[in-house]
């Protein structure tokens, strides 16, 4: 079965500092997606960044950048300029390639706190 | 997102009651699944399903029921409501149109058993 591991609990970031969420996986498959979610105290779902992992350009979106090692089995996120409305938890998923559930395989989560 | 209603948005019940909570969708999509999120655990898959009357089994479906009879709406049942299962629960859709679509999440329900 495929894991999800996000070793920092919590972290935080001073306003305007670029901040970097890690995350690894443990997968036998060679094709699989990867996805960044924003959780704010809203409780809502936000999705941040997605990433194919035949890929090997790492993707981005405005602020966000991920950092795909695929031989480490490794998908950090990059905040850039952090700003106090990127508070919040952040989970890193995966899902397969190819039919089935399209279920995705969440890690526990990170709380980033942004200090002003 | 994905015009994706959970009800009800909060509930608290005694143990040994059933409950059910509802996840309406408005965007036709084939996939519908219940999460629960708990402090420490992140979300985990209760049970899914993949068309009308199609369901299964996700990693923590013990001591929960899902029925699907329409494509808009999936509905989670826990048939004698326990202490372990004060979570919130969390509603997604797909419609996985490539592989790399997202799961859409409705706004969540925070049930408490007392």
């Amino acid at each position: 079965a495929q894991t999800v591991t996000q070793s920092q609990p919590e972290m935080s970031v001073q306003e305007a500092e670029t901040v970097t969420l890690s995350c690894t996986y443990d997968t036998s498959e060679s094709d699989y997606y990867l996805f960044w979610y924003k959780q704010p105290p809203s409780r809502q779902m936000i999705l941040v960044i997605r990433q194919e992992a035949y890929k090997q350009q790492n993707a981005t979106e405005n602020r966000f950048s991920v950092n795909f090692q695929k031989a480490a089995k490794s998908f950090s996120l990059k905040i850039s300029d952090s700003q106090l409305g990127d508070a919040a938890m952040y989970f890193c998923a995966y899902r397969r390639v190819g039919a089935g559930s399209y279920q995705l395989t969440f890690g526990k989560g990170t709380k980033l706190s942004v200090i002003p | 997102d994905a015009g994706i209603t959970q009800s009800p948005r909060h509930k608290v019940t005694e143990t040994g009651t059933p409950v059910t909570l509802r996840c309406h969708q408005t965007e036709n999509h084939r996939y519908m699944y219940w999460y629960r999120q708990d402090p420490g655990h992140g979300l985990r898959l209760i049970h899914y399903s993949y068309g009308v009357k199609d369901t299964d089994k996700g990693e923590v479906s013990d001591g929960y029921s899902v029925s699907r009879s329409k494509t808009e709406d999936f509905l989670l049942t826990l048939e004698s409501a326990t202490s372990s299962q004060t979570s919130v629960y969390f509603c997604a859709t797909t419609n996985p149109q490539s592989d790399n679509s997202p799961l859409h999440f409705g706004n969540g329900t925070r049930l408490t058993v007392t």
